[in-house]
């Protein structure tokens, strides 16, 4: 079993959509939860950052994180075409410099 | 500011010949990462380097070694090519909230 779980997808919806994206994690240990974006062709780059539980908003993205369930979320709200990309989640204890990567979620926002 | 630049872009190798890939960050960060990707497989940790000076395996380091050259650059080197280390390479340097910067890049091909 990976460390880290992500439905790969794709998940494909019409503009202005809801999308949902979650990861799972067997380390109850994780601390800090990221999740990043990941353009065709290019280098990933960090969405969001969150610490330990709760929410964080930014626009019209927003992460969830329920350690009780290691469980993490992160939704995105008025979907735009430009949101098209690959999403992936990442992990990490307080006292790694690794992190645990899902094997991402390849979302489509059709026009 | 370039941020992490990588070289070359892309490579075609024949199995057994070696060659080196290039990375170098301007962030002034301590840690410095190389990453592959491959279909369905996510981000997997070759290898990194939490500080100038030290290096250590993550979960693939087989047929590939690392050179922590400076603070700036970080290159990782295949001695013998083989068709399973075709794959995108990444690499990354972290700023010390787990924030990890990518690169655009290197597409290797192994023929």
């Amino acid at each position: 079993q990976k460390e880290v779980e992500q439905d790969p997808g794709p998940l494909s919806v019409p503009e202005g959509a809801i999308v949902s994206l979650n990861c799972t994690y067997s380390n109850s240990a994780f601390q800090y939860f990221m999740w990043y974006r990941q353009y065709s062709r290019k280098g990933p780059e960090l969405l969001m950052y969150t610490y330990s539980s709760g929410n964080k908003e930014d626009g019209r993205f927003t992460a969830q994180v329920d350690k009780s369930s290691k469980y993490i979320s992160l939704f995105i709200r008025d979907s735009q075409p430009s949101d098209s990309a690959t999403y992936l989640c990442a992990m990490s204890l307080s006292n790694d410099y690794k992190l645990s990567f899902g094997a991402g979620t390849t979302v489509t926002v059709r026009a | 500011n370039a941020g992490v630049t990588q070289t070359p872009k892309f490579q075609v190798l024949k199995t057994g010949q070696s060659m080196t890939l290039q990375c170098a960050q301007d962030m002034n960060h301590n840690s410095m990462y190389w990453y592959r990707q491959d279909p369905g497989m996510g981000l997997r940790l070759i290898y990194y380097s939490a500080s100038e000076g030290t290096t250590d395996k993550g979960e693939v380091p087989n047929g590939y070694n690392v050179s922590r050259l400076n603070k700036r650059e970080f290159s990782l080197r295949l001695e013998s090519a083989a068709p399973s280390q075709t794959s995108v390479y990444f690499c990354a340097s972290m700023a010390g909230k787990r924030t990890q910067y990518f690169g655009p890049g290197t597409r290797l091909l192994v023929l």
